[in-house]
């Protein structure tokens, strides 16, 4: 069965510095999707990587995937306040009927301190 | 388009009752889910839908029952509520690009189990 695995889970950041946050896997997916989710809120669409080697950036955010190595990194650059929140990666997987579904981690909350 | 809409946004049930979960989506889109989110945890898909009268269990199907009669509606029943349901509650639809799932989410419903 699929296993997706986030790290950290929890992250606390001053304002202006960089991190990564981590997305493992662990069997084949091309595909994998982030999330971010505000407080109280549903979620909402970050990225979509498609194959081995795909990066998309939007603002102070860019995504990267690795099939090979089943990881997918969310790099998080000079951050601001407004990034706080909850952020998703999920993998593509079949279900037992052979439709698709995804398959979430347990999210990474972040908060971005003055 | 009002996108994927649910209803209540919270609800207080106590150990017993039931209820039925509303869920709506105007965007013709086949596929539709249902997941729970538990604090802490990333979302468990409970069932999905792949069209009208096409329902099939996920992860954690227990204590649940879905019905699809139209492709616009996707109900979720719970039977007879017991505290470990406590939890918010997240419809989704999604359409395949081609290329992978764009999946779009409802609001939640938070609900309370007494």
């Amino acid at each position: 069965e699929l296993k997706v695995e986030q790290n950290p889970l929890f992250l606390s950041m001053q304002e202006g510095k960089n991190y990564t946050i981590y997305c493992n896997y662990s069997t084949t997916s091309d595909r994998l999707y982030w999330y971010r989710q505000d407080p109280g809120k549903s979620l909402e669409s970050l990225f979509v990587l498609l194959s081995n080697g795909a990066v998309k950036q939007e603002g102070r955010l860019m995504a990267s995937l690795d099939t090979k190595a089943r990881l997918s990194t969310l790099h998080i650059t000079a951050a601001v306040h407004d990034l706080s929140a909850t952020y998703f990666c999920a993998v593509d997987a079949l279900t037992q009927g052979g439709s698709e579904k995804l398959v979430f981690g347990k999210g990474t909350k972040l908060t971005v301190n003055p | 388009n009002a996108g994927v809409t649910q209803t209540p946004k919270f609800r207080i049930l106590k150990i017993g009752q039931s209820m039925t979960l509303q869920c709506t989506q105007d965007m013709n889109h086949n596929y539709m889910y249902w997941y729970r989110q538990d604090p802490g945890m990333g979302l468990k898909l409970i069932y999905y839908s792949v069209g009208a009268g096409i329902t099939d269990k996920g992860e954690v199907p227990n204590g649940y029952n879905v019905s699809r009669s139209t492709t616009e509606d996707f109900p979720l029943r719970l039977e007879l509520a017991a505290p470990s349901q406590t939890s918010v509650y997240f419809c989704a639809s999604s359409y395949w690009t081609g290329l992978g799932l764009e999946q779009f989410f409802g609001p939640g419903t938070r609900l309370t189990v007494l």
